[in-house]
């Protein structure tokens, strides 16, 4: 099955700082890799997903990569804020042939404080 | 409707009694999954549901648990004997799976599961 790693597994930055975490996986057939952000009590919340097809994806200050060959995958935020702080989370699975995008394996955990 | 729900969000049990949740899925989604939270870990994907199906079951689900979706609509997830291990965040998740298009896991706030 697959395996999913993510590092660092805490990350503490000054607010305007740039965070960048990193995850790799295992399964080569893995094609959809989303990023959830958890606040502490609260459900994990995608922020921004990607899948194998593509190798960058940009949405206002969190981008992602993709790198298939080394199979990993990094969440990059610039110009961060204290809201930012909060807990993300990679993932990984397969989705096609009948199994879809849900059926996700998650790193271990990111740990992001945003000091103002 | 604009979200997974679940209930309680709360449970505090003794060892050794059953316990019962719920989730009740956003309307359209077809899929439904349950996931496992412990403290300071990624979610582990447990089961996983297309309308009324249980199509698949991780070997973390013991045969303690069962999860039902009887009409392809809310789902159970019960444990029956509870042990202290069993402590954990019962996440659920649901998202929409066709031949043609595949949406994002859209997940509950969870059932916090404590066995005393």
């Amino acid at each position: 099955g697959e395996n999913v790693e993510q590092h660092p597994s805490t990350l503490s930055v000054q607010e305007g700082d740039s965070a960048v975490i990193k995850c790799t996986y295992s399964d080569s057939a893995s094609n959809y890799f989303p990023w959830y952000k958890q606040e502490l009590g609260k459900r994990p919340q995608l922020i921004i997903d990607i899948r194998s097809n593509v190798g960058e994806k940009k949405d206002q200050r969190i981008a992602v990569t993709l790198n298939k060959t080394a199979k990993h995958f990094s969440l990059h935020i610039t110009e961060t804020q204290p809201e930012d702080s909060a807990v993300y989370f990679c993932a990984a699975t397969r989705g096609a042939g009948g199994t879809s995008y849900g059926k996700l394996t998650f790193g271990q955990g990111t740990i992001l404080t945003v000091h103002p | 409707d604009t979200g997974v729900s679940q209930n309680p969000r709360h449970k505090i049990t003794k060892r050794g009694q059953n316990v019962t949740f719920r989730c009740d899925p956003i309307s359209e989604h077809n899929r439904l999954y349950w996931y496992r939270q412990t403290l300071g870990q990624g979610p582990e994907f447990l089961t996983y549901f297309q309308n009324e199906a249980q199509l698949e079951k991780s070997r973390l689900l013991s045969d303690r648990f069962s999860a039902e979706r009887p009409k392809g609509s809310f789902s159970t997830l019960e444990i029956q004997r509870t042990e202290q291990g069993d402590s954990a965040m019962y996440l659920c998740a649901s998202s929409l799976g066709s031949p043609i298009m595949n949406t994002e896991a859209f997940f509950g706030q969870g059932t916090r599961l404590t066995v005393v």
